[in-house]
């Protein structure tokens, strides 16, 4: 059980497009679910909390405008990379929580972003 | 502040046993995970701590002492596919998860 998956696993695009990742609770309804980011060689970062039917809350230092997130359902969270730039390349990890918030976060397989 | 600390890498032998450390300081405790991550994946929930003690899963273990802010993974019989990063998260008053920068445990045979 808790199996959480994202789409796409990879993608590569030039600069100034936008890009959308999907994360999806399959066996279970993610309350919560997390967006995390991680450089080569460092540690997750978070980035922003969304919990279905509200607006996320960003981390400080991470633009809104730029990174939209969307929860529209119990088993699906959005992040589209606007006008994506090279230094936002990274590995994007979705996690998803059931409504308790003492409960285990549940990963996605991440999704790997190149920005040409 | 908030801080986690565990050592950045280890190495151990093929078949032998591993301790690998954490130490926190958080503003408030709502129980502490570990999480395994071999290398270009997403992390893999491995245990949950929230009260004093050893929990034991398989050839893992987790140990908890909260007055002293110390949690500790135990790996027996280790294999090769034990390498990986090792991170420890401890969730915080907010129940929001502080990470750890974690530990990049290396096996060698």
């Amino acid at each position: 059980g808790a199996v959480v998956s994202q789409h796409p696993s990879w993608v590569i695009c030039k600069s100034g497009t936008s890009v959308k990742i999907e994360c999806r609770s399959l066996d279970f309804q993610a309350t919560t679910m997390f967006w995390y980011r991680q450089f080569p060689k460092q540690s997750l970062m978070l980035m922003a909390t969304s919990n279905e039917g509200s607006k996320a809350t960003y981390e400080q230092g991470v633009e809104k405008d730029k990174f939209l997130i969307n929860h529209a359902s119990l088993t699906l969270s959005t992040l589209t990379v606007t006008s994506a730039h090279p230094e936002d390349s990274s590995f994007y990890i979705c996690s998803g929580q059931s409504g308790r918030e003492s409960d285990t976060q549940y990963f996605g397989p991440g999704t790997r972003l190149t920005v040409l | 502040g908030q801080n986690i600390d565990q050592p950045t890498e280890m190495t151990a032998t093929e078949g032998a046993i591993v301790q690998i450390n954490c130490t926190y300081q958080t503003s408030g405790f709502n129980g502490l995970f570990w999480y395994q991550q071999h290398a270009g994946e997403a992390p893999t929930f491995l245990s949950y701590n929230v009260l004093d003690g050893l929990e034991e899963k398989g050839r893992f273990s987790s140990f908890l002492s909260r007055s002293k802010g110390y949690s500790y993974l135990l790996l027996k019989e280790l294999q090769m596919k034990d390498s990986a990063s090792y991170l420890c998260a401890v969730s915080d008053s907010n129940y929001q998860l502080i990470w750890g920068a974690g530990t990049k445990l290396i096996i060698k045979p």
